[in-house]
């Protein structure tokens, strides 16, 4: 089945500065990465998605990019802000009538003012 | 819409004991899930159920653990008997369709303490 693995587990950076988390999958098959946002003491909840079909998508200061050849895929935060601060979960699906989520294991981002 | 509504929020009970958490998804949404999240081993799908029938349950721990989702509306996690291993936060999310670029919503979580 689908595996997905997430590094950093840890991610400290500066106000003002970017962040990169990046993710890799097993299965050729998915076709729909989504990622999520928790912060503390709280839900998870999507800040972006991405197909298959497209390499690059972003939204204000959040980008996501995916390379289907080497099955991997990133989420690029710019000028970082404190409220930036939480856990973020990649996932990877086979889309379509099946297919749950896999999450990765989580990357806990710490931006410091 | 809440959005997908979970009970207890908090649930503490003794080892042995029958836990029971209870989810319903928003209105219109067709696939539910179950998750359990922990320090060790992050966010765990146990179960999810397509139009009320279990689709796949290949993440329930064990026979302990028993899902059910008699309608559209509800659902329920029972935990038979409780193990101290059990504790962590359960949290249940449901959305339109499936993987497929549909967007699940997670519910605020039960965090369970098995003492």
């Amino acid at each position: 089945g689908e595996n997905v693995e997430q590094h950093p587990s840890t991610l400290s950076v500066q106000e003002g500065d970017s962040a990169v988390i990046k993710c890799t999958y097993s299965d050729s098959a998915s076709n729909y990465f989504p990622w999520y946002k928790q912060e503390l003491g709280k839900r998870p909840q999507l800040i972006i998605d991405i197909r298959s079909n497209v390499g690059e998508k972003k939204d204000q200061r959040i980008a996501v990019t995916l390379n289907k050849t080497a099955k991997h895929f990133s989420l690029h935060i710019t000028e970082t802000q404190p409220e930036d601060s939480a856990v973020y979960f990649c996932a990877a699906s086979l889309g379509g009538s099946q297919g749950n989520l896999i999450f990765g294991k989580g990357t806990k981002l710490s931006v410091k003012p | 819409d809440a959005g997908v509504i979970q009970s207890p929020r908090h649930e503490v009970t003794e080892m042995g004991q029958e836990v029971t958490l209870r989810c319903k998804p928003i209105s219109g949404h067709d696939y539910l899930f179950w998750y359990r999240q922990t320090m060790m081993r992050g966010l765990e799908l146990l179960i999810y159920f397509n139009n009320n029938v279990p689709i796949d349950d290949s993440g329930m721990p064990e026979d302990r653990f028993s899902a059910k989702m008699p309608n559209a509306s509800f659902s329920t996690l029972k935990i038979q008997p409780s193990e101290p291993r059990d504790s962590a936060v359960y949290f249940c999310a449901s959305s339109k369709r499936a993987g497929g670029n549909n967007e699940q919503f997670f519910g605020p979580g039960t965090r369970l303490t098995v003492l």
